[in-house]
């Protein structure tokens, strides 16, 4: 089976900005986790997206939000963006009921 | 809340050497827990897991034990090679409300350097 693909792999961003970035999971896991991984904080969980449902939210503003589509597929969004949000996000998939999570290569923002 | 502890990094070995990267956790209940690594400019991989009590995950060469009692699940390798460098992540799994809701807490990470 392919693994988690996120796309684009990098990208460059003004402050005030908005983003969007896309992930597939892998075939036939329905749950979509998002992880934000900074240098200061590490790996910071963001949200989980279940059959089109956010099922779980981390500690973030609402500037960053989510959704997913029939096919499983996701995308975060981060409106207004401020310098801090420069990170790499990644994003997870899992089957249901498991509990390991498989991550893709990531995205990596930059704000300036 | 949930809390992973990582062992301060950088470690710096030479090849063949023997490796322990400790790892300790607060969690209520029985979490499952996992190692992934992470290469240069890459995303998280999977090494290993184990989801109970004396549960002993191994891939590649690496061994990581569930102990209850400790709250621990330490990675060990018995000699390293220069391809094992790369940053290593424990992390813990629990359920976040009914259902098959989960969500990763992870240590802050150990850089592993290994010297030909």
């Amino acid at each position: 089976k392919a693994g988690v693909t996120q796309t684009p792999r990098y990208l460059i961003k003004t402050r005030g900005q908005q983003v969007t970035l896309s992930c597939s999971p892998i075939s036939g896991h329905r749950s979509v986790s998002w992880y934000q991984q900074t240098p200061g904080q590490g790996l910071q969980f963001l949200f989980e997206y279940f059959s089109e449902t956010q099922r779980n939210k981390g500690n973030f503003p609402g500037r960053f939000s989510g959704r997913q589509f029939s096919n499983s597929r996701s995308e975060m969004n981060v409106s207004t963006l401020e310098l801090g949000d420069s990170a790499l996000y990644l994003c997870a998939s899992k089957e249901t009921g498991a509990d390991t999570q498989y991550f893709g290569p990531g995205t990596r923002l930059t704000v300036l | 809340g949930n809390s992973v502890t990582q062992m301060e990094g950088p470690v710096t070995l030479s090849e063949e050497a023997f490796l322990t990267i400790n790892c300790t956790y607060t969690a209520t209940g029985y979490p499952s827990l996992f190692w992934y690594v992470q290469y240069p400019g890459e995303g998280l991989q999977l090494l290993l897991k184990a989801t109970k009590a004396d549960d002993k995950g191994s891939n590649k060469g690496f061994e990581a034990t569930y102990r209850k009692e400790t709250t621990s699940f330490h990675l060990e390798k018995g000699s390293v090679q220069v391809s094992d460098s790369a940053v290593y992540f424990c992390a813990l799994s629990r359920p976040v409300s009914s259902g098959s809701a989960r969500q990763l807490t992870f240590g802050s990470g150990t850089q592993l350097t290994v010297l030909p």
